[in-house]
């Protein structure tokens, strides 16, 4: 079983719904989640962290974190067309050396106008 | 917020040279940077933990010697691939800790990353 793991998709999603994006991990002493948007050719950049169990909101972002599950999940409101792109689910696990990061594949989305 | 400069963006070398990318936290101290290699539609790698003023720790299946990696003070770290194979070209990526509470688990930040093109 792989530490993170994300659906690749991709995810079509029509401009102004919802995308749903859900990870899985399988180390329960997880502590510290991370989603990072990576658009093609270009690095990874945060989008949003979350640390407690439920949910937290950034604009029209909405992570959502359930440790008994082991899952966290990013909701994007009102999606737009430059929202197509990578998103990568990454967090640190118990022990990782240094405070490591380690990712989920990533989940390809793509919004539709 | 925190900002990571990585240089250059893009090279080409041919087979056999070697090439140095440059990894710079601009606005912070970070005593802890990340190299990252990936190759296309493929999540990011991790290479090796670049720690200031020690050696590096490498990643399982990572070759030290052909990845050097030289972390000299709390602003640069670099990274030297040497003798180049066409096998090594790929988008290299670092990153950096920002600044957060607590500090070891903040976000990582991300360099724009160097295109790596060995012919």
């Amino acid at each position: 079983q792989k530490e993170v793991e994300q659906n690749s998709g991709p995810l079509s999603v029509p401009e102004g719904a919802i995308a749903s994006l859900n990870c899985t991990y399988s180390d329960r002493g997880s502590q510290s989640f991370f989603w990072y948007r990576q658009y093609s050719g270009k690095s990874p950049e945060l989008i949003m962290f979350i640390y407690s169990n439920g949910d937290k909101e950034d604009g029209r972002f909405t992570a959502q974190l359930n440790k008994a599950s082991q899952y966290v999940s990013l909701l994007i409101r009102d999606s737009q067309p430059s929202d197509s792109a990578t998103y990568l689910c990454a967090l640190i696990a118990p022990k990782a050396a240094g405070n490591k990061l380690t990712f989920g594949g990533g989940t390809r989305v793509l919004v539709k106008p | 917020g925190a900002v990571v400069s990585q240089h250059p963006s893009r090279v080409i070398c041919k087979s056999g040279t070697s090439v140095k990318i440059e990894c710079r936290s601009l606005d912070f101290q970070a005593t802890t940077m990340f190299w990252y290699r990936q190759f296309p539609k493929q999540s990011l790698m991790l290479m090796a933990t670049s720690n200031e003023g020690s050696k590096a720790t490498y990643e399982q299946g990572v070759e030290k010697d052909k990845f050097l990696i030289n972390h000299a003070s709390l602003t640069l770290s670099t990274l030297t691939v040497t003798s180049a194979h066409p096998e090594d070209s790929s988008f290299y990526i670092c990153s950096a800790r920002g600044q957060g509470h607590p500090f070891y688990n903040s976000p990582l930040h991300f360099g724009n990353g160097t295109r790596l093109t060995v012919t």
